[in-house]
């Protein structure tokens, strides 16, 4: 059975600072998944990664996937308070299109 | 743009009461699914269909039934709905083929169970 996890699963941090967002998955996958979803909204794609060292970069979010070690990250640089939201990763097992998701990670960007 | 629709935003029922979660997609995708969302909980997946009149069970389909009469049109059914099925209820559709076979979401219909 695909497990997803992600941590941190709240993050609070200050404008203008970096972080980073962990996903782990435990069976081999081909494809990768980062979504975002605002309060009360639904999700949002943000990427899909398909392959080992993949990295997808939108503005000042930088998502990496690291199939040997089964973890994709999701990189923030200067964080601006627009960003606040929780950000899932999803996995896809190897065979049809099925997605495992992770807990999500609720980011609060503070001034 | 890929458009997923959910019959209603905001749905409140009596226990007992038989409900019906409607999604449609215009994007001719083969593939459709049903999820709940709760706090801590992240997405599970209740049941999806990978064609017309075709369905699997997902992860936790106790309690629930799907139809897929129409390939646009994908319906969620609590027969009998309990207070432990308020929830949020998120609808996707992705195709069936292809390289990346992304899922797009719907606005999520929040059900109360009274």
């Amino acid at each position: 059975e695909l497990k997803v996890e992600q941590n941190p699963l709240f993050l609070s941090m200050q404008e203008g600072k970096n972080y980073t967002i962990y996903c782990n998955y435990s069976t081999t996958s081909d494809r990768l998944y980062w979504y975002r979803q605002d309060p009360g909204k639904s999700l949002e794609s943000l990427f899909v990664l398909l392959s080992n060292g993949a990295v997808k970069q939108e503005g000042r979010l930088m998502a990496s996937l690291d199939t040997k070690a089964r973890l994709s990250t999701l990189h923030i640089t200067a964080a601006v308070h627009d960003l606040s939201a929780t950000y899932f990763c999803a996995v896809r097992e190897t065979s049809g299109s099925r997605l495992t998701f992770g807990e999500g990670t609720q980011l609060t960007v503070n001034p | 743009d890929v458009k997923v629709t959910q019959s209603s935003r905001y749905l409140v029922k009596r226990t007992g009461e038989k409900v019906f979660l409607e999604c449609v997609q215009d994007m001719d995708h083969e593939n459709m699914f049903w999820y709940r969302q709760d706090p801590g909980l992240g997405l599970r997946l209740i049941y999806f269909s990978y064609d017309v009149k075709m369905k699997e069970k997902g992860d936790i389909p106790e309690g629930y039934s799907v139809s897929r009469e129409k390939k646009e049109r994908f319906s969620l059914i609590l027969e009998s709905a309990s207070t432990n099925q308020t929830s949020m209820y998120l609808c996707a559709s992705s195709p069936g083929t292809g390289l990346i076979r992304k899922q797009f979401f719907g606005p999520g219909t929040r059900l109360t169970v009274l």
